[in-house]
Order: structure tokens, then sequence, then C-alpha cells
């Protein structure tokens, strides 16, 4: 089964903007893949932040916007507010099974 | 509005069974593929297995495989997921979805 690799913790002031990496152990990620972004805060369900790589859905802030870059999927925060300090899950789906990664501790401080 | 609302949960020994129901509603049901997705306590999601919108397909993470089995009722709009052979392991909040839209979950405890 794939590996699928997150940072484990990131920090960004308020305001900022702050990248978060998804990489997989099979090799570059592609839209083929699929990837998602996923918010957790504590004590919540996920929450979908974007579908497909780039899909934002009609509850997600235009501050997050979803990319690939240098063989990995990225989520982008721009504009940083303290109530996007959360867990960030992405997953990758590989012929139809599903991989999350170990999730982003983010920090707004 | 959409709501998904998982049942069936609770504390069952090791070894025994359980089945979870996600019963949805505000969307058309039997077009979506449908998921579940679990998340052991102060652990990250792990996803469990999906099935396709008429049911004809499914698929399940590795470590599931001959022990779980999703299912799904269109004519009611739910969806199942049968855990057999249960392990201490197994013990986790477990979310169904449409990896769009998420329950609110539901706690299964495995333990003696």
């Amino acid at each position: 089964q794939a590996v699928v690799t997150q940072e484990p913790s990131l920090t960004v002031s308020p305001g900022g903007t702050v990248t978060l990496t998804c990489g997989s152990s099979t090799g570059a990620v592609t839209s083929g893949h699929y990837p998602y972004w996923f918010q957790q805060r504590p004590g919540q369900a996920p929450r979908t932040l974007i579908s497909d790589t780039t899909n934002k859905h009609s509850w997600t802030p235009a501050r997050f916007s979803g990319s690939l870059l240098g063989g990995k999927a990225v989520l982008t925060l721009s504009g940083a507010q303290p109530e996007d300090e959360a867990e960030y899950y992405c997953s990758l789906s590989y012929s139809g099974a599903v991989v999350f990664g170990g999730g982003t501790r983010l920090t707004v401080l | 509005e959409v709501q998904l609302v998982e049942s069936g949960g609770g504390l069952v020994q090791p070894g025994g069974s359980l089945r979870l129901s996600c019963a949805a509603s505000g969307f058309t049901f039997n077009t979506y593929w449908m998921h579940w997705v679990r998340q052991a306590p102060g652990k990250g999601l792990v996803w469990v297995s999906r099935i396709k919108s008429d049911g004809s397909t499914t698929i399940y993470a590795d470590s599931m495989k001959g022990r779980f089995t999703i299912s799904r009722d269109n004519a009611k709009n739910t969806l199942y997921l049968q855990m057999n052979s249960l392990r201490v392991e197994d013990t986790a909040v477990y979310y169904c979805g449409t990896f769009y839209y998420w329950g609110q979950g539901v706690l299964v405890t495995v333990s003696s």
C-alpha cells in the first residue's frame, strides 16, 4: 500500500501564507490521484476544503487554494486566520483505493 | 440541507460483530460513491472502504479486507458497514461520507 506524506506540523503568523504538501511513495502526485484536502478541528468531523486537486466548495474560504507543484499536491493558505488552526489531511486515490496522509497540525501564532 | 447520520456504534468484545448504518438526506444518495473512514483516539484519518452509487463495486483498504463489508440500500438512502472479527485496534470513530459531505461519526469501542 502506498504511503502518503505530509509535514507533521507547521506554524504560520496571522495574516501570513503557508504551504502544506502531500507526497506519494509511488512517485509524483498527479491529477489522476484526485487529491483532496480536509480540515479537522478538535472534536469535530473532517470538513472537505479542496477536491480533485483544485476544486473548492461553497463553504471553502477563499484564502485556501489547491494545486500541484514539484510532484506533490499543495494546499496554500493565504492570509491565515486564528480559526484556521486545525489538523489538515490530504488523501490520494490509487486505482480507487484511498490513502490518507498522516496530517499536518497547523498552528496560527 | 445535507445530513449524514451514523448509528450502530457501541462497546463490543474482541471477536464480536457490529453493523454501522449511515442515514443520508438532502442530496441524491443514489448518484454518489459512499465511503467509510475511521479515526482511532488521538490518531489520524484512515480510509476504510467505498461503494459505487449503484452498489456494483466495492473497494477496501488492505487491512479491512475479509472482515468488513460495505453495502447500501438506495431505496432507504442508507449506507452500511458490517464489521466482523473485531479487534481492539478497530476502536475508532467511524465516519460515513461522500468525500464532499461527512457525518458526525459514531464511536466503536472494542474491549473486553
